[in-house]
């Protein structure tokens, strides 16, 4: 069975201080991973979409990377505005269906 | 701007009611979907359609309907069998017309249905 799991599941930061969340999952074949930022009360914001192990986007102080086995979301020198829940997500079969890891909630105080 | 919109924002069920939850897109995507939301879980898919009159069930359809009569539309119900419905629900459509990237899906603002 397919599986996404992120982690930490809550990450809490100073102003300023880089650090990394991660993706791992277990699927028979992917097809994309997806990274996306959530706000309270709102719809996923999407921000990057990943196909291939080396493969690395960035996005201002956001950098996405993936191997075969786990994606990597760095945020660097964060600032209060990236307090959100960060979703990671892959895509396994050609019509579209994502499976969803459970996020990480991700709190920068000043 | 192109985009997916979901009405209402907030939605009220009372027992025994069947509810209908709005989701438009713009975008010229063929393909939308619904998604459930709970708390500490990641999104589950619901029902998803890849073109007109043509929708499938996802994970967890049971207590749901859906139809695709139009290519911006693909309204979502939530029947009285549905016993457990508070949950946040979002829309998201993706296309292979999207030049740049047919494989992502993008997400309204979503509704959160709760029961009185």
């Amino acid at each position: 069975e397919d599986q996404v799991t992120q982690s930490p599941e809550a990450l809490r930061l100073q102003e300023g201080e880089s650090s990394s969340l991660n993706c791992s999952y277990t699927v028979s074949g992917l097809r994309g991973l997806f990274w996306y930022r959530q706000d309270p009360g709102k719809g996923p914001e999407f921000l990057f979409t990943l196909y291939s192990a080396g493969e690395e986007k960035e996005k201002e102080r956001l950098k996405a990377t993936l191997t075969k086995k786990e994606s990597f979301l760095h945020i660097t020198a964060p600032k209060p505005e990236d307090s959100a829940t960060y979703l990671c997500a892959v895509k396994t079969d050609s019509w579209g269906k994502l499976q969803f890891g459970a996020g990480t909630q991700v709190v920068v105080t000043p | 701007d192109g985009g997916i919109t979901q009405s209402p924002k907030y939605l009220f069920r009372k027992e025994g009611q069947n509810v209908t939850l709005s989701c438009e897109q713009n975008l010229n995507h063929d393909a939308m979907y619904w998604y459930r939301q709970d708390p500490g879980q990641g999104l589950r898919l619901i029902y998803y359609s890849q073109i007109v009159n043509d929708f499938q069930k996802g994970d967890i359809a049971e207590g749901y309907s859906v139809s695709r009569e139009k290519k911006e539309s693909f309204p979502l119900t939530v029947t009285s069998a549905q016993k457990n419905p508070t949950a946040f629900y979002l829309c998201a459509s993706s296309g292979v017309r999207d030049r740049d990237d047919p494989e992502t899906q993008y997400f309204g603002p979503g509704t959160r249905l709760l029961v009185l």
